[in-house]
């Protein structure tokens, strides 16, 4: 197991509905980053988050809004739900040096629209 | 042009066999270079980092060519048990970018 833990595991919305997602980081990692990944599609990089301060960004709209505490956990909300909003939501904690890391994905939170 | 090119496949491998796939990237400046593996509906899970050298992890053999700017990963002897989706990822600035992935199903 990565340690990295996510809920909920499932989700159905109306669209136009609001919604929060969580995600607890493996131990000792200070960067966490959120993924939409749709049905026949590779993840598409939506944020990241480090030491509480937004590090990068995807092609995604500011409805798209995230959140990451002292404790390293973190939260990705969605305003407005839309229809093609529905995915498979990773969430990847990694710890961040001079260099590049592993990411470790929790096992998601699958959100239907409808 | 997209960041990660993958052919989506999918790859029917009978067992015991050999299959090799890459794909192909667009970013030059790419520092790190993955395989992740997911299954059906599941998260997606590290299967091996790709070196400018090559490496081999038992079955499973990755190769880099910065030149061409492609990956490659090739399974050995090809177990029911590694039916799945291969996803080529590459680290592009602070993110990681992934391919669609290759569907590989091994059929006994």
């Amino acid at each position: 197991e990565t340690g990295v833990t996510q809920s909920p595991t499932h989700l159905i919305k109306t669209r136009g509905q609001q919604v929060t997602l969580r995600c607890s980081s493996q131990s000792g990692h200070n960067t966490v980053s959120w993924y939409q990944q749709a049905l026949g599609q590779g993840p598409q990089f939506i944020f990241q988050y480090y030491r509480e301060e937004e590090n990068g960004r995807g092609n995604f709209p500011p409805r798209f809004s995230g959140l990451q505490f002292p404790n390293y956990s973190s939260e990705l909300n969605v305003n407005a739900l839309e229809l093609d909003d529905s995915a498979l939501y990773l969430c990847a904690s990694s710890y961040k040096t001079g260099g590049v890391t592993e990411a470790f994905f929790g096992q998601g939170t699958r959100l239907t629209v409808v | 042009r997209k960041e990660v090119e993958q052919d989506p496949g999918p790859f029917n491998v009978p067992e015991g066999a050999t299959v090799a796939f890459n794909c192909t990237y667009s970013n030059s400046a790419s520092q790190s270079f993955f395989w992740y593996r997911q299954d059906c509906r599941k998260e997606p899970k590290l299967l091996m980092s790709v070196y400018s050298s090559g490496n081999e992890d038992g079955r499973f053999t990755a190769q880099l060519n910065r030149a061409s700017q492609y990956i490659s990963l090739l399974i050995r002897d090809s177990k029911l048990s590694d039916s799945a989706t291969y996803l080529c990822v590459v680290n592009v600035e602070r993110r990681l970018a992934f391919g669609k992935g290759n569907q590989v199903v091994v059929i006994p």
